[in-house]
């Protein structure tokens, strides 16, 4: 079956870092996907990772370990429009299925 | 550039009708579309994926169904709504490469009282 775990809330202060960890068990796995969801809208896409390693981009990295089944997303330099939910999405079989996780909930504070 | 677009952005139905949310992609040619929900607090849950005109594949059995009658144009029916299928209803389009993310509708929040 397929499985993902994440915190469900973070908190951190403004222009601090702050990391995010989810595990998951999943058929066919394909590589993970990152999204951030603000409260009230759909999510958008944050970044991938298919190879095992790290995916800088910009204030954003994203960390993978198929062996493990674990992934990370790294957040630098937080501002106050950080604040919002971030779901981790293995991709299993064919056709790009998502499976999402119910997401953590960041909020940033002064 | 793509887009995509779904519509109502909010829906209030009562018990027993019928549903009809729609989802139109621009700027790309034979996208993979699907239907996600998300109830309150909550995950969101694959419906129904589409790789092509008239093929659709459901994840889960339930009150709902899916058509493709065009290549970029995926509608979400039912045909008597239960309490149950209140959430938020977000369609979205890949290319269909593994590599490839899901880019999402706006979404529809559908309440059934």
């Amino acid at each position: 079956g397929q499985n993902i775990d994440q915190p469900t809330e973070m908190t951190a202060t403004e222009g601090a870092i702050v990391q995010i960890n989810c595990t998951y068990q999943t058929s066919g796995f394909n590589g993970l996907f990152w999204y951030q969801q603000h409260a009230g809208e759909a999510p958008t896409f944050l970044s991938y990772n298919v190879l095992d390693g790290l995916e800088e981009k910009g204030r954003f990295s994203s960390f993978l370990s198929r062996s493990k089944g674990y992934s990370y997303l790294l957040l630098k330099e937080l501002q106050m429009k950080d604040s919002a939910s971030y779901l981790c999405a293995p991709g299993r079989g064919g056709y790009n299925k998502l499976i999402f996780g119910a997401g953590t909930r960041l909020a940033v504070h002064p | 550039s793509q887009t995509i677009h779904q519509w109502p952005a909010t829906l209030v139905q009562p018990v027993g009708s019928p549903l009809s949310l729609e989802c139109t992609v621009e700027g790309t040619s034979n996208p993979n579309l699907y239907w996600y929900r998300q109830a309150a607090g909550r995950g969101l849950q694959l419906l129904f994926y589409s790789v092509g005109i008239g093929q659709i594949s459901s994840e889960v059995p339930q009150n709902l169904s899916a058509s493709r009658p065009q290549d970029r144009q995926f509608i979400l029916s039912s045909k008597k709504l239960l309490l149950s299928d209140s959430g938020f209803y977000l369609c979205a389009w890949s290319n269909g490469q593994d590599n490839s993310p899901l880019h999402f509708g706006n979404g529809t929040r559908l309440t059934v009282t």
